[in-house]
């Protein structure tokens, strides 16, 4: 079955620590995203990739970084910069950026 | 600031009753706007999508519409059921094809 897969589904990260969450997709598509979810707010672009090598800062990409060296994979690196890390985090991929996305089911991370 | 509002945030139904869910948007240059639904601790998954030039979009018992003029869309759900039961969060695509999201509604269905 095509999707895509994010790990791990639960992730804790301490004080200092960075942490990378896993984006991996199978649908062949050029396009991929990183959003935040917190109660009460939509989601939040942090960033996008249009294209193997090349990505895009999005609306709170402070705190983060991202590699696309790979179609199928776009993990994102929550660094210490981050002060506020604690959210579900959704990835998204779609056939270009005109196309409807998809999404995985999701990494929450929590501060120990 | 493109902004996407849902009202109400959470809506509790007997089951059979009709759902009505709001999504009212600040931007009237949207290229289309998607309905997604949302289950406890999952991803979204896409419902319904209006692309700018139409005017409503229906798939089984759900109906979505779009009025750009107004900045609004409506969802319908007919004789909703207890698995209707999820949040629904409307989102439009604007400018450099970048998504805005709204809180969400989070629906109940009792059985």
């Amino acid at each position: 079955d095509g999707g895509i897969t994010q790990s791990p589904k639960y992730l804790f990260r301490k004080e200092g620590q960075n942490v990378t969450l896993s984006c991996e997709q199978n649908l062949n598509h050029d396009a991929m995203y990183w959003y935040r979810q917190d109660p009460g707010q939509g989601l939040r672009l942090i960033y996008y990739s249009q294209i193997v090598n090349d990505f895009q800062k999005g609306d709170i990409a402070e705190g983060y970084s991202v590699s696309r060296e790979k179609k199928e994979s776009f993990p994102l690196t929550v660094t210490s910069a981050q002060k506020n890390p604690t959210a579900f985090y959704l990835c998204a991929s779609s056939i270009d950026r005109a196309q409807p996305q998809h999404f995985g089911d999701g990494t929450r991370l929590s501060i120990l | 600031k493109q902004e996407v509002t849902q009202i109400p945030a959470a809506l509790s139904v007997p089951e059979g009753e009709n759902l009505v869910l709001n999504c009212s948007f600040t931007d009237s240059a949207i290229y289309n706007l998607q309905w997604f639904r949302q289950d406890p601790g999952k991803g979204l998954t896409s419902l319904l999508l209006i692309q700018s030039s139409q005017r409503e979009q229906t798939s089984g018992r759900l109906n979505a519409s779009l009025d750009k003029s107004s900045g609004r869309s409506t969802l319908y759900i007919a004789a909703s059921q207890p698995g209707d039961s999820a949040t629904y969060l409307c989102a439009y695509k604007w400018g450099d094809y970048k998504l805005s999201f709204g809180a969400g509604t989070t629906v109940t269905v009792r059985a």
